[in-house]
């Protein structure tokens, strides 16, 4: 099945920088990758997807990038700030007729420093 | 509009005891998903509804829990009897159209806490 593995697992950025997460998955079948945003005592909230037909996406300061062949997808965030502060996990699934299963990511906590 | 809503929020048992959760996904969502997410770490699915009929429990602890959901709206999770290794934060998610990538969206979860 699906492997998806994501670093850092901790990430501390100065306000107004830019932030990089990095997810690598393991089959080469998945299509679908998106990306949540869990706040603390809530639930994830999707804030960026890629399908596997695009090479890049973007969404303000949010983008994020997409390599099939290194079986690699990363998420973007210019421009930080401290609402930015959260966990982010990353997912990916093979899109199937009756079949969709996110594997999901260990997460990312990223601490925005004003 | 409503989004995916989960109680209890918080639950605290003593090992051995029951305990259930309740989910009532977004109004129209025939998809219905159950995860658990583990302390630091991403959720993993449970079991998952397409209407009224589970389609993937595969990963469902099927000798302690057990999940239902009658007349393909709200849905029920159960364990029974609860373990201590069971304590975890239990996310309901629901979508709209089954077999396609649309957006899977969260409740808030429940926490449950073994003693």
């Amino acid at each position: 099945g699906e492997n998806v593995e994501q670093h850092p697992s901790t990430l501390s950025v100065q306000e107004g920088d830019s932030a990089v997460i990095k997810c690598t998955y393991s089959d080469s079948a998945s299509n679908y990758f998106p990306w949540y945003k869990q706040e603390l005592g809530k639930g994830p909230q999707l804030i960026i997807d890629i399908r596997s037909n695009v090479g890049e996406k973007k969404d303000q300061r949010i983008a994020v990038t997409l390599n099939k062949t290194a079986k690699h997808f990363s998420l973007h965030i210019t421009e930080t700030q401290p609402e930015d502060s959260a966990v982010y996990f990353c997912a990916a699934t093979r899109a199937l007729w009756g079949a969709q299963k996110l594997v999901f990511g260990q997460g990312t906590r990223l601490t925005i420093n004003p | 509009e409503a989004g995916v809503v989960q109680s209890p929020r918080y639950k605290i048992i003593e090992k051995k005891q029951p305990v259930a959760f309740w989910c009532n996904p977004i109004s129209g969502h025939n998809t219905l998903y159950w995860y658990l997410q583990n302390l630091g770490q991403g959720p993993e699915l449970l079991i998952r509804y397409e209407n009224e009929e589970a389609v993937d429990d595969s990963q469902l602890p099927k000798d302690r829990f057990s999940a239902e959901r009658l007349k393909g709206v709200d849905s029920t999770l159960k364990i029974q009897p609860a373990e201590l290794g069971d304590s975890a934060v239990y996310l309901c998610a629901s979508s709209s159209q089954a077999g396609t990538t649309d957006t899977q969206y969260f409740g808030p979860g429940t926490r449950l806490t073994v003693l």
